[in-house]
């Protein structure tokens, strides 16, 4: 079956304005997470969802990040006045139930460069 | 809280030579362990994962890991390298008592010499 999607793969933008990155997680599974990748560092934690539980959101860096997710299918994270130091790998991974030995998917990333 | 570390951020061996690389853990808990590989231009694939069962752990690609509490390491190991092993590596655990909140090594880029 289909794996995890992202779009754009990439985006470039300007400092200060606002970006969106979509993520389409296997189907049927009920867990999401976002991760930052900056350049040469392992992976960072940004939020987790959980079906329609209230989502952890102890990993976002600062007020300007937030993510919805629909359900259990769709989320969107979304930068505001991006900054330069926001420039990174934006991963989103999905797992069956969210259990803490269950497999996280990763989907290919959205490579974020703010200029 | 949990933490990985990574012992050398860049790996070098030659193809045919064993592949060591290591991964030590903190956790509060018992943890789960878990091992990805990225390739060049790709997403994270998981090579295996420890969820306290054995603790010799072997995943895909003849990678294989042992889980050893007393010394808090995960290494993981391949008995020959080849070629299509160049790739980044990262050490990621999970705690054992809540959801699947990963964290994540620094990562270790293996490169292999023909």
């Amino acid at each position: 079956g289909a794996g995890v999607s992202q779009s754009p793969s990439n985006k470039v933008t300007e400092k200060g304005k606002d970006v969106e990155l979509r993520c389409d997680p296997i189907s049927g599974h009920t867990a999401l997470y976002w991760y930052r990748q900056r350049l040469g560092q392992g992976l960072e934690f940004l939020i987790y969802f959980q079906g329609n539980s209230a989502p952890d959101k102890s990993g976002l860096p600062s007020d300007r990040f937030s993510a919805e997710r629909t359900g259990e299918s769709v989320s969107t994270l979304t930068i505001q006045r991006t900054q330069q130091e926001d420039s990174a790998v934006y991963l989103c991974a999905s797992s069956l139930s969210g259990g803490a030995p269950d497999t996280q998917y990763f989907g290919p990333g959205t490579r974020l460069t703010v200029l | 809280a949990q933490s990985v570390t990574q012992l050398g951020s860049h790996v070098s061996v030659s193809e045919g030579a064993l592949v060591l690389l290591r991964c030590n853990y903190s956790s509060s808990v018992p943890p789960y362990l878990f091992w990805y590989v990225q390739y060049p231009n790709q997403g994270l694939q998981l090579l295996l994962k420890y969820t306290s069962a054995a603790t010799l752990v072997k995943g895909i690609n003849g990678f294989e890991a042992e889980f050893k509490k007393s010394e808090t390491s995960f290494h993981l190991t391949k008995p020959s390298a080849h070629m299509s092993d160049a790739a980044e590596y990262f050490c990621a655990v999970s705690p054992g008592t809540s959801y699947g909140k990963l964290t994540f090594g620094q990562g270790t880029i293996l490169t292999v010499h023909p």
